[in-house]
């Protein structure tokens, strides 16, 4: 069956700028997460929906990140007044239930912000 | 917060030879898992271990796990040139609210050639 998709596979924007980043995890997975990973670094947790819910957002770095899950399959992570520290690529993964499942990686979003 | 420290951070070898990656970590966890990354994009998960494991392996790939030093190891023989990939160990630290929340190592850049 499909994997986990994210759209756009590349954004470009400016610096003060507002961005939306899609991640559509495998149908039937309720639990989806979102990393962050910057060059030469392993990806970095910023938050983890079990169905519609933020179950743990402690990952996330400031108020300008936000994300959203309405009907518990895709998700949107907001970025507002983007800064150029925002640059990295944004990666969702998606697994069956939660805890001891293996979780499946889309292959991301790279963000650059000018 | 990276939890993992990975070693070596590069790895060269010739193809045939065995490759072996270490991952060390701080706090205890719910299961360990190893992915692959080509070229900075998604990951690829290769193989998970829970707690309670020792030893698993999947075709040419073996996993240890030593939860008294807090460390695992990956092992791949006879490797090949399409095994030329960035090696990432995850740990699900989550505990008993089991959220999956992944925290990933520095990696491994390994490099196999033909």
């Amino acid at each position: 069956g499909a994997g986990v998709s994210q759209t756009p596979s590349n954004k470009v924007t400016e610096k003060g700028k507002y961005v939306e980043l899609r991640c559509d995890p495998i149908s039937g997975h309720t639990a989806l997460y979102w990393y962050r990973q910057s060059l030469g670094q392993g990806p970095e947790f910023l938050i983890y929906f079990q169905g519609t819910g933020a179950a743990d957002d402690s990952g996330l770095p400031n108020d300008r990140f936000f994300a959203v899950r309405p009907e518990g399959s895709v998700s949107t992570l907001k970025i507002q007044r983007t800064e150029r520290g925002d640059s990295a690529v944004y990666l969702c993964a998606s697994s069956p239930t939660h805890s001891t499942d293996t979780q499946y990686f889309g292959p991301g979003t790279r963000l650059t912000v000018l | 917060s990276q939890q993992g420290e990975e070693d070596p951070q590069a790895l060269s070898i010739q193809e045939g030879e065995n490759a072996t990656m270490n991952c060390s970590y701080k706090t205890s966890i719910n299961n360990l898992q190893w992915y692959r990354q080509n070229s900075g994009r998604g990951l690829v998960h290769l193989i998970l271990i829970r707690s309670n494991e020792r030893e698993k392996h999947s075709g040419r790939l073996r996993v240890t796990l030593d939860t008294s030093k807090k460390s695992s190891s990956l092992l791949i023989t006879a490797s090949r040139a399409a095994d030329t990939a960035s090696y990432f160990c995850a740990t699900d630290a989550s505990g008993s609210s089991n959220t999956g929340k992944l925290i990933f190592g520095q990696g491994t850049t390994l490099q196999v050639k033909p």
